[in-house]
């Protein structure tokens, strides 16, 4: 099925660092949703995004809706141990179906 | 409080037996998802219910089958599990008013 690209795909930073990520997308969007996923669990929705340009904040993430509607951007401030895992980004379409299209995904390791 | 509860968390299944997996929502939202995921790619949408309106998707095998008796339960059912089938599976929910995707914490099935 249909993929977006997302970027880097593996990043290793150090406690302390920001960290930046992005998903782009041949077609508009209406919808961004920010994902991150520990070894084990489902994924955990971190920030929605519906309108282009809108930037939102979840604690130390920060999340914008790019204003072409074709891509995404995820920052995480100071980064901690604990942020370690896999950030999945995940777009609707303007199609009107009810399915969601993801990233590939982005592996952050944070060495303390 | 959990939205979207799958059960079992863990399930193991011989090659060619029947196994079905479960999830339930707390909140009756319409909409439904499946997806399977396999090493920590991103999750692979199966089908999804738009209230009983089922939708499968192209590429899902007909090994895989799946029942919503009502708003609350949804099951996957896997007809002949083959080495292949192994993977995690999750469930999901879309919210009406802000078109969120919530997903359990899915089940990792292992094919013996």
């Amino acid at each position: 099925g249909q993929q977006l690209n997302q970027s880097p795909q593996s990043m290793f930073i150090q406690e302390g660092e920001d960290v930046s990520m992005n998903c782009t997308s041949s077609s508009i969007f209406n919808t961004w949703l920010w994902y991150k996923q520990d070894p084990g669990e489902g994924p955990v929705l971190l920030i929605a995004l519906y309108k282009a340009g809108e930037l939102t904040s979840n604690g130390r993430l920060t999340a914008q809706f790019g204003i072409t509607r074709k891509d995404s951007f995820l920052n995480i401030s100071a980064s901690i141990p604990s942020d370690v895992g896999i950030y999945f980004c995940a777009g609707r379409d303007t199609s009107g179906t009810y399915k969601y299209i993801f990233g590939t995904g982005t592996r952050l390791k944070v060495l303390a | 409080d959990a939205m979207v509860i799958q059960n079992p968390r863990y399930q193991v299944t011989q090659f060619g037996k029947p196994v079905t997996l479960s999830c339930s929502q707390t909140l009756n939202h319409n909409v439904m998802y499946w997806y399977q995921q396999k090493s920590s790619q991103a999750p692979k949408l199966l089908f999804h219910y738009y209230d009983k309106d089922f939708n499968n998707e192209a590429d899902t095998p007909d090994n895989f089958q799946s029942r919503r008796p009502n708003t609350s339960f949804c099951f996957l059912d896997i007809r002949s599990p083959g080495l292949g089938d192994a993977a995690m599976y999750l469930c999901a929910i879309r919210t009406g008013t802000y078109n969120e995707q919530f997903f359990g914490p899915g089940t990792r099935l292992t094919v013996l």
